[in-house]
């Protein structure tokens, strides 16, 4: 699996954007980008996935750079209950092993008012 | 629907004894996953699944067992416990089929004294 790479923590004001950023330069071709949320010990829950499009849903936005070795995860107006460990995750799509999720040490947002 | 299911939430146990962690799901999803997080750290994988009779180790395999004997079920057993098994597990499942988000359960904490 590709590895990522993301900063420790970050900070953020509420209601402004908040763009948490992964590396994954040696991501291939086959490979998505993942990203999951972990809320103070509870099971990790799903935001967002892409392969090469940028993509956008109800929590977030997400943006990959055209060589796919970054991305961006953006949540629009950040509210306390953002507050969390980003964890941004490549995985294959092709099966077996690929589908294995690994979990880096992810990026604690601290949403402060 | 009620996901991914995991019993306990919480159990003590004596350095030595035996326990199995339960984790069911109820989506027909093909992927099952054990993870453990020790506190301040990522997810680490114990044992995956990738269907009915079929599994094979993570990261961190040691002192633990599995079994698949169907879909639904995906229990994760401890032989003989020992501290450092204390730990918040999470159990995960994903379709496996093409880019398909995974769901985790909401954890066992095990103490292990």
């Amino acid at each position: 699996d590709a590895k990522t790479t993301q900063p420790t923590s970050m900070d953020c004001a509420e209601g402004r954007a908040a763009n948490l950023p992964c590396n994954h330069s040696t991501i291939s071709g086959n490979e998505y980008v993942y990203w999951y949320r972990q809320i103070h010990s509870q099971g990790p829950q799903y935001i967002i996935h892409g392969l090469k499009n940028n993509e956008t849903n109800e929590m977030a936005s997400l943006i990959i750079t055209e060589d796919r070795k970054s991305s961006t995860l953006i949540l629009p107006h950040a509210t306390l209950r953002d507050t969390a460990v980003y964890y941004c995750i490549v995985r294959g799509a092709s099966g077996g092993s690929n589908y294995k999720l690994t979990f880096g040490k992810g990026t604690l947002l601290t949403v402060n008012p | 629907n009620a996901g991914v299911t995991q019993t306990p939430k919480f159990r003590i146990l004596k350095i030595g004894q035996s326990m199995t962690l339960q984790c069911t799901q109820d989506m027909n999803h093909n992927y099952m996953y054990w993870y453990r997080q020790d506190p301040g750290m990522g997810l680490k994988l114990i044992y995956y699944s990738v269907g009915a009779g079929i599994t094979d180790k993570g990261e961190v395999p040691n002192g633990y067992n599995v079994s698949r004997s169907t879909t639904e079920d995906f229990p994760l057993r401890l032989e003989l416990a020992a501290p450092s098994q204390t730990s918040v597990y999470f159990c995960a499942s994903t379709l496996g089929q093409g880019n398909t988000e995974a769901f985790f359960g909401q954890g066992t904490r095990l103490t292990v004294v």
